[in-house]
């Protein structure tokens, strides 16, 4: 599954396959970006981060791409699961520890 | 590490009525950060402290609210009156001095105002 526009608020995809997040940033001068994961009655859980030198960041099932040029973030989860269900924020740290969060998308994996 | 702890993590007031919501830092943790979030505006930061000192309360809504960190692990954040509008989930996040591996949130405080 894929959301290939940005800001949709929801993405649904079937449990096994590839999910892609996607997410715009507003200031060029942000340093440092994160993705968190929420599950419901939860507080934000960090995934994966990536600075702005780097263009790839892997974890463990989780890739963090960035592409400064057209200021554009995106969260690859392999082989999605249902625990995987959740709102997933993009945050870019603006200035020296600032984190400015985006709305969400609602990610629902299918059985 | 038992991470960042909130409380209460419900709570239900009258408008007018004070409240007050609490949180333990991460030992070892020197920023904290007090957020709010709703539905309307998703993830607000209201307050950042490094060092127990607070360096930007640009976001608090109001002087209805104050923040405070009496020492190193601790920090309370006050509503004084509540209004129905303070009806949200509230955050705090706490950071090491490096700022590696993000912030680490709390569970939250589910605050309404009735």
């Amino acid at each position: 599954g894929e959301n290939v526009g940005l800001h949709l608020p929801t993405l649904s995809v079937q449990e096994g396959d590839n999910s892609i997040i996607n997410c715009a940033y507003s200031n060029s001068a942000s340093d440092y970006f994160i993705w968190y994961k929420q599950e419901s009655g939860k507080g934000p859980q960090f995934i994966i981060d990536i600075r702005s030198n780097m263009d790839k960041r892997q974890g463990q099932r989780v890739t963090v791409l960035l592409n400064k040029t057209v200021k554009h973030l995106s969260l690859q989860i392999a082989a999605t699961q249902p625990g995987d269900s959740a709102v997933y924020f993009c945050a870019e740290r603006v200035g020296d520890y600032k984190l400015s969060f985006g709305a969400g998308t609602t990610v629902t994996v299918r059985a | 590490d038992a991470g960042v702890i909130q409380s209460p993590r419900h709570e239900v007031t009258e408008m007018g009525q004070e409240v007050t919501l609490r949180c333990k830092l991460i030992s070892g943790h020197n920023s904290l950060f007090w957020y709010r979030q709703t539905m309307m505006r998703g993830l607000e930061l209201l307050i950042y402290f490094n060092n127990n000192v607070p360096i930007d309360d640009s976001g608090m809504p109001e002087d209805r609210f104050s923040a405070k960190m009496p020492n190193a692990s601790f920090s309370t954040l006050k509503i004084q009156p509540s209004e129905p509008r303070d009806s949200a989930v509230y955050f705090c996040a706490s950071s090491s001095p490096t700022g590696s591996s993000g912030y680490t949130f709390g569970s939250g405080t589910r605050l309404t105002v009735v």
